[in-house]
C-alpha cells in the first residue's frame, strides 16, 4: 500500500482561489516533499518539508507538517490556470532505504478560468 | 546541463517480447531511480542505484524485471516476456547523491503498451 495518501483525489476551483491539498502517511519520516505532475511528463520538485519543521513557504506555496498527526498539507495561493496538474506527496523514511521515496496517489488539480 | 533523458518515449509491443527502457540521468548526479505509474496512480519504486553500491532491487515486480546502470551513468529496464500487467509509464528520476534532502529530478517517462 501506499506510504502517502493525498486527499481530496480531485479538485476543481476558480481562477484566483486557493488550493488546498492534504497528505496522511504511516511510518516516521526524515523529511516529506511535495511534487507536481503536468500531463503525460515527469515530476517536478516543488518543496521539501524536515521532521522538525512545521512549516515551510516557497513563492505562492504552503507547506504544513504535523508528525503527531502523520500528515502534511500543500496550499496553494491564488492559484492560476497553469496551476492545473496533479500534486504527489512523497516521503523519506528515517532510516535506511537510500534516498527512497515513497509516493502517495496524488491529488489531480483543475483550475479553471 | 539537460535534464534527465529517457528513450524512446513511447513503446507499444506485443504480449512475450522483451523490451529495454534507457535512462540518461543529469551529469554527476550519482543517484538513479526507476519507477512505475499506472494510469491515474502514483508512482511505484523498483530500483535505485546509487555510486558503485549494490543497487536495491526491492521493488522489482518479477524475476522478468532487471535492470543495469553502466559506468556509473546511462540505465536500462530490461522486461523480459512482457505481459499485459506491465502496461504503465516508466520513470526515471536522478539525485546528485544519497542525501536524505536531496530532491529528485524527473524524466518525462517511457510509455509503456502492451498489445
Amino acid at each position: 500500500s501506499q506510504q502517502g495518501e493525498e486527499d481530496p483525489q480531485a479538485l476543481s476551483i476558480q481562477e484566483g482561489e486557493n488550493a488546498t491539498m492534504n497528505c496522511s502517511y504511516k511510518t516516521s519520516i526524515n523529511n516529506l516533499q511535495w511534487y507536481r505532475q503536468n500531463s503525460g511528463r515527469g515530476l517536478v520538485h516543488l518543496i521539501l518539508i524536515r521532521s522538525n519543521e512545521r512549516e515551510k513557504h516557497s513563492g505562492r506555496l504552503r507547506v504544513t507538517l504535523d508528525t503527531s498527526k502523520k500528515s502534511s498539507s500543500l496550499l496553494i495561493t491564488a492559484s492560476r490556470a497553469a496551476d492545473t496538474a496533479s500534486y504527489f506527496c512523497a516521503t523519506r523514511i528515517l532510516t535506511g532505504g537510500g534516498n527512497k521515496l515513497t509516493f502517495g496517489t496524488g491529488t489531480q488539480l483543475k483550475v479553471e478560468l | 546541463g539537460a535534464g534527465v533523458s529517457q528513450s524512446p518515449s513511447n513503446k507499444v509491443t506485443e504480449k512475450g517480447k522483451d523490451v529495454e527502457l534507457r535512462c540518461d540521468p543529469i551529469s554527476g548526479h550519482t543517484a538513479l531511480y526507476w519507477y512505475r505509474q499506472s494510469l491515474g496512480q502514483g508512482l511505484e519504486f523498483l530500483i535505485y542505484f546509487q555510486g558503485n553500491s549494490a543497487p536495491d532491487k526491492s521493488g522489482l515486480p518479477s524475476d522478468r524485471f532487471s535492470a543495469e546502470r553502466t559506468g556509473g551513468s546511462v540505465s536500462t529496464l530490461t522486461i523480459q516476456r512482457t505481459q499485459q500487467e506491465d502496461s504503465a509509464v516508466y520513470l526515471c528520476a536522478s539525485s546528485f547523491d544519497r542525501g536524505l534532502a536531496q530532491p529528485q529530478h524527473f524524466g518525462d517517462g517511457t510509455r509503456l503498451s502492451i498489445l
